[in-house]
């Protein structure tokens, strides 16, 4: 089982670029989250995708959007970067939860997003 | 809204010391809780977690117990080793919803042989 995959590593892009960050889940999940980890602080929920709809959404603007494609992967876009936008970007994997039972993400390594 | 406090840090701990990492939490209902770790280059990863209160989630020598009554999830190990040397995040899901964790900001432990 190759776990929760993300790629690129590692990506560097100027001041109102786009960007778009992949993500491939563990194994038999359905569920995707996103979140975005600032240098020292801890991760933010982005988004969550089930059945290609964006399911939940943190505090994040519209210039942060996604997909979800059949085989469950998923991509993160960000338009109009700005350098706030430099972060760690997780992918998290899971079992969609219905009504209050939790079902534990599994994380990836991240995309570290650097805005020049 | 819901939010996660950690003590800050850094913290620098020698062999076999005993580790206390401190969280609290504010969250409507009956949130679960946990705490997971981060080691360089890698994801995070669930070190326990707990459902309800006064529940004690244990892992690798890792403790905490969820305290309804000071909403508070501390992090004990009774002595650490230097393969614990990472970063540890306490985070919730609220009760209202399943599918979105809360993460604090997270506490560097660095442990010296």
């Amino acid at each position: 089982d190759a776990g929760v995959t993300q790629s690129p590593t590692h990506l560097i892009k100027t001041r109102g670029q786009q960007v778009t960050l992949r993500c491939s889940p563990k194994s038999g999940h359905d569920t995707v989250s996103w979140y975005q980890q600032a240098l020292g602080q801890g991760p933010q929920f982005i988004f969550q995708y089930y059945e290609e709809e964006e399911r939940q959404r943190g505090n994040f603007p519209d210039r942060f959007s996604g997909h979800q494609f059949p085989n469950y992967s998923s991509e993160l876009n960000v338009n109009a970067l700005l350098l706030g936008d430099s972060a760690l970007y997780l992918c998290a994997s899971s079992l969609f939860s219905v009504g209050l039972a939790y079902n534990e993400q599994f994380f990836g390594p991240g995309t570290r997003l650097t805005v020049l | 809204g819901d939010s996660v406090t950690q003590m800050e840090g850094p913290v620098t701990l020698s062999e076999e010391a005993f580790l206390t990492i401190n969280c609290t939490y504010t969250a409507t209902g009956y949130p679960s809780l946990f705490w997971y770790v981060q080691y360089p280059g890698e994801g995070l990863q669930l070190l326990l977690k707990a459902t309800k209160a006064d529940d004690k989630g244990s892992n690798k020598g890792f403790e905490a117990t969820y305290r309804k009554e000071t909403t508070s999830f501390h992090l004990e190990k009774g002595s650490v080793q230097v393969s614990d040397s990472a970063v540890y995040f306490c985070a919730l899901i609220s009760s209202g919803s399943a599918r979105q964790l809360t993460f604090g900001s997270g506490t560097q432990l660095t442990v010296l042989p």
